[in-house]
C-alpha cells in the first residue's frame, strides 16, 4: 500500500520566493484535491482535479496559487512571491470517482515562511 | 463555516469505549455524515461513514439519531493510539461541486488516559 505520497515534507523560505510542492496520489485514484491546514484548525479546500482537469478552485486560492495535473497522475502545486500568510501544512488527498469514495491523505507539506 | 459541532475536547481512559458526539442539525437528506481522525503529524485518515442506519467496521461504529441531526463515533475500547483530533463531516451524496470541499470544522481532541 503505498498510500498518497508528498514532497517535501517541510520547507523554510523567505518570504517572496517561489515554492512548489508535489502529490503523488493512489495510483488508481482519478480524483485529486489540495487541502491547506493552519494549526488548531480543520483542512480547508484549495482545488480538486477529476483526472488532469482543475474542476473547482476555492477563493482562498488566490492569483500566487497554481496547481496542475498534466497527466492525470501527480500534481503539483505552486506558490508564487509567498508571504508569511501562507505558513500551513498542505495537504494532499486523493480518491476514487465515487461520491462517496473516502478520501486518503498524504502526511502533508509544512511550509514555513519568514 | 462549518456545517457541523464537536466539543473541543473530549478524555476518556484507556481500555474503555468512547463516545464521540457530532450536531448537524441542517443536514440535508441527500448527506453522508462521515468522520476522519487526525494523528499528530499526520494527514486526516478515514473513519467511517453512514447515512440513516448504524455502521460497523473494524475501527468503530457509527450511530445516527433518527431525525439524522446528531450522530456519534463509537470506538469500543480506546487505545493510546486513538489519540487524535477526530472530524465530524457533510458529503452530499448527489456530488454536487461543493461537496468536494468538505468544509470542516476544529473536531474533537480526544485525549486518552492510561
Amino acid at each position: 500500500d503505498t498510500g498518497v505520497s508528498q514532497d517535501p515534507r517541510h520547507k523554510i523560505t523567505k518570504r517572496g520566493q517561489n515554492v512548489t510542492f508535489r502529490c503523488d496520489p493512489i495510483s488508481e485514484h482519478n480524483r485529486l484535491y489540495w487541502y491547506r491546514q493552519t494549526l488548531g484548525q480543520g483542512p480547508e479546500f484549495l482545488t480538486y482535479f477529476q483526472n488532469e482537469a482543475q474542476l473547482e478552485k476555492s477563493r482562498l486560492l488566490s492569483d500566487r496559487f497554481s496547481a496542475e495535473r498534466p497527466k492525470g497522475s501527480f500534481s503539483t502545486l505552486e506558490i508564487q512571491r509567498t508571504e508569511q500568510g501562507d505558513s500551513a501544512m498542505y495537504l494532499c488527498a486523493s480518491s476514487l470517482q465515487d461520491r462517496n469514495s473516502p478520501l486518503h491523505f498524504g502526511n502533508g507539506t509544512r511550509l514555513t515562511v519568514t | 463555516d462549518a456545517k457541523t459541532t464537536q466539543p473541543n475536547s473530549m478524555e476518556s481512559n484507556e481500555e474503555e469505549p468512547v463516545h464521540l458526539p457530532c450536531n448537524h442539525s441542517t443536514i440535508s437528506g441527500t448527506d453522508y455524515i462521515h468522520w476522519y481522525r487526525q494523528l499528530p503529524s499526520q494527514g486526516p485518515e478515514y473513519v467511517i461513514h453512514g447515512l440513516t442506519s448504524n455502521v460497523n467496521n473494524r475501527m468503530a461504529s457509527l450511530a445516527i439519531a433518527e431525525d439524522r441531526k446528531s450522530s456519534t463515533l463509537i470506538l469500543h475500547r480506546a487505545t493510546l493510539r486513538d489519540a487524535a483530533v477526530y472530524y465530524c463531516i457533510l458529503r452530499d451524496r448527489q456530488g454536487l461541486d461543493s461537496n468536494y470541499q468538505l468544509i470542516w470544522g476544529a473536531g474533537t481532541k480526544l485525549i486518552i488516559k492510561p
